[in-house]
């Protein structure tokens, strides 16, 4: 149980283009959604947390007009990476979790911007 | 705010021989402790988990872990290690009630034949 489907695994484009990103949870409803960050050889960093029907909440640093997140059901939320450039370049990883419950991770989405 | 420190950020070991992955957190309210492994280019699965109770959790894989909240220490350790736990060790906490989960910086396990 507690499978979260995160999808593509992997893309590459061009500079300058939106990129979506999707995550969902299968067979639970998760009440949060976080986003996370993870540069080569390094830790996560949390971008953002989503609750289903608000607003995200952003770390300091992210920019939130460039990492679209939206949470529109309790089974799927969005990261959208508007005008992509070659540094945005990362593995993004999204995790879920029913209330207090640990979080449940996906299994990432390598993005490559040419 | 928490905070959590992995020691090391290597470990290599031979195949069967037992390991201990170390974590130490700082924190002002109570916490919840978690490890998390990472194969490659995957994304994290839950180890196992410490939340309240025996201060010795058990987890999957034959993992285990030991809080001390005296030393504020929750490391990790396994027996006897097989090639297949070669991977990247997360040590995470979050405060009680609190969403948000704070990752050490994590620590790669090499298993050697």
């Amino acid at each position: 149980g507690a499978v979260v489907s995160q999808h593509p695994s992997w893309v590459i484009c061009k500079s300058g283009t939106s990129v979506k990103i999707e995550c969902r949870s299968l067979d639970f409803q998760a009440t949060t959604m976080f986003w996370y960050r993870q540069f080569p050889k390094q830790s996560l960093m949390l971008m953002a947390t989503s609750n289903e029907g608000s607003k995200a909440t952003y770390e300091q640093g992210v920019e939130k007009d460039k990492f679209l997140i939206n949470h529109a059901s309790l089974t799927l939320s969005t990261l959208t990476v508007t005008s992509a450039h070659p540094e945005d370049s990362s593995f993004y990883i999204c995790s879920a979790r029913v209330l207090n419950q640990p979080q449940h991770f996906g299994d990432g989405t390598r993005l490559s911007i040419l | 705010a928490q905070s959590v420190t992995q020691l090391d950020s290597q470990v290599p070991v031979f195949e069967e021989a037992p390991v201990e992955l170390r974590c130490n957190y700082s924190s002002s309210v109570s916490v919840y402790l978690f490890w998390y492994v990472q194969y490659p280019n995957q994304g994290l699965q839950l180890l196992l988990k410490y939340l309240s109770g025996s201060t010795l959790v058990k987890g999957i894989n034959g993992f285990e872990a030991e809080f001390n909240k005296s030393q504020t220490s929750f490391h990790l350790r396994k027996p006897s290690v097989h090639i297949s736990d070669t991977a990247e060790y997360f040590c995470a906490v979050s405060s009680q009630g609190a969403q948000k989960l704070v990752f050490g910086q994590g620590t790669r396990l090499t298993i050697n034949p």
